[in-house]
């Protein structure tokens, strides 16, 4: 079954604790992002990737980091959280960047079940 | 500035009742529009994605709608179920360089 996979899915935690949040697709896809979901805000993407070892910077990339070291693993790393990044998570992936004029202009983008974090 | 405004907020409707929600957008150029829908505490699920050559996409009971010229999307619903119930997101997105702009999103509850 073709699906985007995040863990943990609820993670309560305290400020300053180095925290990581898996993400993995089973579907080949190059592009993925990571995004928050605040109320009131919509969907906010913090990091996105072209492919394996090429990331680059969302909306809000402010006190995160990501790597893409293989094809189907995208982490999101909160090296210090703090209460601000307490929010909802969602991973997503699709076969070319859902962005631009080029192939990607219909690809279906996937999303993750969703990681719902509290920074205390 | 890129925006991208969903209307109404919130809706009511019985079901078994046809609505109509709206997306208005600023982002130039343009290069295709996506509707999702999310149920409460889940991912969204893709819809109909429309390029700025379509004018038209249906998936089921759900038929979306797209006038370049004005920057105006609907996504229509037939039929409403009770399992129509959720949020429903409006994204478009610009040329190379340019992110996807999300939509604050329409909750839509369907009353039996």
């Amino acid at each position: 079954e073709a699906q985007v996979t995040q863990n943990p899915r609820y993670l309560i935690t305290v400020t300053g604790k180095k925290l990581t949040v898996t993400c993995s697709q089973n579907m080949n896809h190059e592009y993925m992002s990571w995004y928050r979901q605040d109320p009131g805000l919509g969907l906010r993407q913090i990091y996105y990737s072209m492919n394996v070892e090429v990331t680059d910077k969302g909306d809000v990339p402010e006190g995160y980091k990501v790597s893409r070291k293989e094809k189907r693993n995208f982490p999101l790393i909160l090296e210090s959280p703090s209460p601000n990044q307490t929010s909802l998570y969602f991973c997503a992936s699709s076969l070319t960047p859902p962005v631009g004029g080029g192939a990607g202009l219909t690809d279906t983008q996937y999303f993750g079940p969703g990681t719902r974090l509290t920074v205390l | 500035k890129n925006q991208v405004e969903q209307s109404p907020q919130s809706l009511i409707i019985l079901e078994g009742k046809n609505c109509t929600l709206q997306c208005n957008y600023t982002v130039s150029p343009f290069s295709n529009l996506r509707w999702y829908k999310q149920d409460t505490g889940r991912g969204p699920v893709s819809l109909t994605i429309m390029t700025f050559s379509e004018n038209t996409k249906s998936n089921g009971r759900y038929t979306a709608t797209l006038d370049a010229d004005t920057k105006q999307s609907s996504l229509h619903i037939t039929a409403s179920q009770l399992s129509d119930s959720a949020s429903y997101i409006c994204v478009v997105s610009g040329q190379a360089g340019t992110a996807l702009i999300f939509g604050k999103g329409t909750t839509l509850s369907v009353s039996s």
